[in-house]
């Protein structure tokens, strides 16, 4: 099955500054890849996703690169804000059939 | 438009005992999934169901079963639960077929202690 790898766990970063995660997934096959915000206590939150036709999407700070090649795909947040302090789920799937998870990151923005 | 509402939000059970969890779809939804997510780690894929009927499973045991109401809502049932059973458990509804996207959207969870 689907191995999806997801550096790093935690990540502290000043206000303003730039937070990059970078996961890996196993399945070549694998086509769409979603990116989850999950505060505590709260639900995982779709941020942005990317299908395997396109290289790179972007949404105002957030912007996501894939490399089917090398078969990993990372998210960028600019101009980091407090409010972006929260876990960071990436996952692969097949379809959009079942979503598998990387570990998550916890990303701290500094004031 | 209504977002995915689960049931309990906290439960206690002990080992050896059987638990239901609820989960109701997003407005416009055909389709559910429930994954278990164990302290500081990834959503793992437990099973789908589409049109009331399991449309995939993960590597969870047969005492992990579930069902798809009319509605679209569903339960989680978990027999003889174990103490590794300890999770927030998630249901994530989405709409497949007709050229949709099949994007999950996730509820809450319910928190499920075993002691």
């Amino acid at each position: 099955g689907e191995n999806v790898e997801q550096h790093p766990s935690t990540l502290s970063v000043q206000e303003g500054d730039s937070a990059v995660i970078k996961c890996t997934y196993s399945d070549s096959a694998s086509n769409y890849f979603p990116w989850y915000k999950q505060e505590l206590g709260k639900r995982p939150q779709l941020i942005i996703d990317i299908r395997s036709n396109v290289g790179e999407k972007k949404d105002q700070r957030i912007a996501v690169t894939l490399n089917k090649t090398a078969k990993h795909f990372s998210l960028h947040i600019t101009e980091t804000q407090p409010e972006d302090s929260a876990v960071y789920f990436c996952a692969a799937s097949l379809n959009d059939y079942k979503l598998s998870f990387g570990a998550g990151t916890t990303v701290t923005v500094r004031a | 438009e209504t977002g995915v509402t689960q049931s309990p939000t906290h439960l206690i059970k002990t080992r050896g005992q059987q638990v239901t969890l609820r989960c109701s779809s997003q407005s416009g939804h055909n389709t559910v999934s429930w994954y278990q997510q164990a302290l500081g780690q990834g959503p793992q894929f437990i099973f789908q169901y589409y049109r009331e009927e399991e449309n995939g499973r993960g590597n969870f045991p047969p005492r992990f079963s579930g069902l798809q109401f009319p509605n679209y809502s569903s339960e989680l049932n978990v027999n003889a639960l174990e103490l590794d059973d300890s999770a927030l458990y998630l249901c994530a509804s989405s709409l497949v077929g007709g050229g949709a996207k099949n994007i999950q959207y996730f509820g809450a969870g319910t928190r499920l202690s075993v002691l």
